[in-house]
């Protein structure tokens, strides 16, 4: 079945340390996003993408990075400079064609957890 | 700027009672989408409808139900008959096209609906 796959669902980090979040899509999708979700808070855009090697900062880029060297792949990394990154995250990906519908599909999030 | 306000942060109803979710949004763009999608327990945000700016008709889903009212700017969604299985945070979400394709979406902040029986 066509989905986003998120892994690790859990995950928990030290202080300090770097930390990558896996995001692969196999709906052919050529944009993808990273959102974060904080109680209260709803989802908050981190990076997109809209073409591989290609990406933007969303409204809360800092202390994270992003590559896309493939199509189906759009892992994030959540630095040690990322000062709260304890919270849900959630890829998503979309069709980025003319008159398309906005629509967003999203995978299962991960949940990082910083000790 | 676009915003989304669901001002119920939390709703409990008993099983088979009616509920509205309330959405209320800001946009300067005479062009964009909205969105419902629900998220269960397990995280994974499920889409539930998609309405576009220009089609204010009201749609019907099974038990599902959504009011869209361009000159309140609102997208109200109502369940009818509610479900144990309906407990949920369900979101409201803006949309605004993206230069070179693909759609930023603005969340509210979410209403979490608990049923009981």
């Amino acid at each position: 079945d066509g989905g986003i796959t998120q892994s690790p669902k859990y995950l928990f980090r030290k202080e300090g340390q770097n930390v990558t979040l896996s995001c692969e899509q196999n709906l052919n999708h050529d944009a993808m996003y990273w959102y974060r979700q904080d109680p209260g808070q709803g989802l908050r855009l981190i990076y997109y993408s809209q073409i591989v090697n290609d990406f933007q900062k969303g409204d809360i880029a800092e202390g994270y990075s992003v590559s896309r060297e493939k199509k189906e792949s759009f892992p994030l990394t959540v630095t040690s400079a990322q000062k709260n990154p304890t919270a849900f995250y959630l890829c998503a990906s979309s069709v980025r064609r003319q008159g398309d519908t906005g629509e967003l599909f999203f995978g299962e999030g991960s949940r990082l957890t910083v000790l | 700027a676009q915003k989304v306000t669901q001002a119920q942060t939390e709703i409990s109803v008993v099983e088979k009672e009616d509920v509205t979710l309330d959405c209320v949004y800001e946009t300067r763009d005479t062009t964009y989408y909205l969105f419902w999608y629900k998220q269960p327990p397990s995280g994974e945000l499920v889409f539930l409808i998609r309405r576009n700016s220009f089609d204010e008709q009201n749609e019907i889903s099974g038990r599902y139900s959504w009011n869209f009212q361009k000159s309140t700017s609102s997208f109200n969604f109502t369940i009818t008959a509610s479900q144990v299985v309906d407990s949920a945070v369900y979101f409201c979400a803006l949309s605004r096209r993206l230069t070179g394709g693909g759609n930023k979406l603005t969340f509210g902040t979410g209403t979490q609906l608990k049923v009981e029986l």
